[in-house]
């Protein structure tokens, strides 16, 4: 069955330091995500792209963050200057589509980013 | 916006037991409900849903009731076994959104055999 896939599966960083966590939505789906969950705490919403672009954002999702599909396969979240508070789990998730009625979304295993 | 709560916060049950997690939407719109399980170290994973123009869903052992007037859901699992025990997460869509989610705070339900 196909997946969404990410690495690192574990990522520790420096404070003030850059990271880039990536993705391999599974490859016919349209709208890709990223969330966000705290330790102990809900999964957030953080973006959404479709058609090479951002097409929602929440307001978690501040000028240091930025994604990208860099190419048929890939979708990055980059964080610029990392600080403590962006230590939590990072899921990114892949929809088929989203044509008025909600479609289901398959999630990747994580990438849990650790700010020292 | 949205606000999904979800109770309770841990479960434990014994093996062939029911459990049953409830949560509460306060979006009136919102019109699509999943369920996710997340195991340790997994990202969660869709196990049930249910759309607003449906009362209850069922999949073998598990089952989700809708309650629109009162916006409560609930997931229902029966017979529960110990590879049930996980996080489980229920979620709400931001209506006129593309696929926004609200999700609840999770279940971590055990289940000892």
């Amino acid at each position: 069955e196909p997946e969404v896939t990410q690495t690192p599966s574990h990522q520790v960083t420096q404070m003030g330091q850059e990271v880039i966590l990536r993705c391999v939505p599974i490859s016919n789906h349209l709208y890709f995500y990223w969330y966000r969950q705290i330790l102990g705490q809900k999964v957030e919403f953080l973006v959404s792209f479709y058609n090479n672009e951002i097409s929602e954002k929440s307001e978690i999702f501040d000028d240091q963050f930025s994604v990208e599909r860099p190419d048929g396969s890939n979708f990055t979240l980059k964080i610029r200057s990392t600080k403590l508070e962006d230590s939590a789990m990072y899921f990114c998730a892949s929809v088929l589509r989203a044509t008025g009625v909600t479609d289901t979304q398959y999630f990747g295993p994580g990438t849990r980013l650790t700010v020292l | 916006g949205e606000n999904v709560e979800q109770h309770p916060s841990t479960l434990s049950v014994q093996e062939g037991d029911s459990a049953v997690i409830k949560c509460t939407y306060s979006d009136s719109a919102s019109n699509y409900f999943p369920w996710y399980k997340q195991e340790l170290g997994k990202g969660p994973q869709l196990i049930i849903d249910i759309r607003s123009n449906v009362g209850e869903k069922k999949d073998q052992r598990i089952a989700v009731t809708l309650n629109k007037t009162a916006k409560h859901f609930s997931l229902h699992i029966t017979e529960t076994q110990p590879e049930d025990s996980a996080v489980y997460f229920c979620a709400a869509n931001r209506p006129n959104t593309g696929n926004q989610f609200y999700f609840g705070t999770g279940t971590s339900l055990t289940v000892i055999p």
